[in-house]
């Protein structure tokens, strides 16, 4: 399966702090994408990595992509309460179908 | 607000109903998508509209009935459900069919089947 695996399954912070979620996949890709979704909402589009990027940044997120390891991470800096919500790593498999194949995701808790 | 309109938003019926759940986007995307979301559970997809045409069907189990009308309307007809099938169904778009396109989602539809 080509599936991603998040790491940690949850994280809970204090506001202010940084948050890192890892994600790891098996096969080789042609993009890797961030979702988040907040509890009882549908999924937003964070940001997107190809495979021949290392490092994207969009305001208070870095993402970093290593294909050699078949991982990557996003970290949010200077974490707010809002930013409460479980995060997914999306990836599609290169040589073949086009659609997004979500990893198991990570609830991050920001306590204020 | 989300782009993409998911209605109902809230869905119970009986194992013997036929419902439907419908999805709308106006952003001139040609790509639409359906997804399961199981509780804690990331999204399954389903099903692939590409310029209103069905392009990937994920062996759904065919009491699951998708129709794209046209550009901007997605519907998934409903059957004969299982109470396995209660989840959150979620509809999403993108500009095209294809790698790298980032994905808009609606909040989805929550159906629990009695």
């Amino acid at each position: 399966s080509q599936q991603g695996e998040e790491d940690p399954q949850a994280l809970s912070i204090q506001e202010g702090e940084n948050a890192t979620m890892n994600c790891s996949y098996k096969t080789s890709i042609n993009n890797l994408q961030w979702y988040r979704q907040n509890s009882g909402r549908g999924l937003v589009h964070l940001i997107l990595i190809r495979s021949n990027e290392r490092e994207k940044h969009s305001g208070r997120l870095r993402v970093t992509l290593d294909t050699s390891k078949k991982s990557s991470s996003l970290l949010i800096t200077a974490s707010r309460a809002a930013d409460t919500a479980s995060y997914f790593c999306a990836t599609d498999a290169q040589g073949g179908s086009e659609k997004l194949v979500f990893g198991k995701g990570t609830k991050l808790t920001v306590n204020p | 607000d989300t782009e993409v309109t998911q209605t109902p938003k809230h869905l119970v019926m009986g194992m013997t109903n036929k419902k439907s759940l419908k999805c709308e986007q106006h952003m001139g995307h040609r790509a639409m998508y359906w997804y399961k979301q199981k509780a804690k559970k990331p999204p399954e997809l389903m099903f692939v509209y590409s310029y209103e045409k069905l392009s990937i069907n994920e062996s759904v189990p065919s009491r699951f009935s998708p129709e794209c009308p046209n550009s901007s309307l997605l519907n998934l007809h409903l059957h004969a459900l299982q109470p396995e099938d209660s989840a959150l169904y979620l509809c999403a778009s993108s500009p095209l069919r294809g790698f790298g396109q980032p994905q808009h989602f609606g909040d989805g539809t929550r159906l629990s089947i009695l």
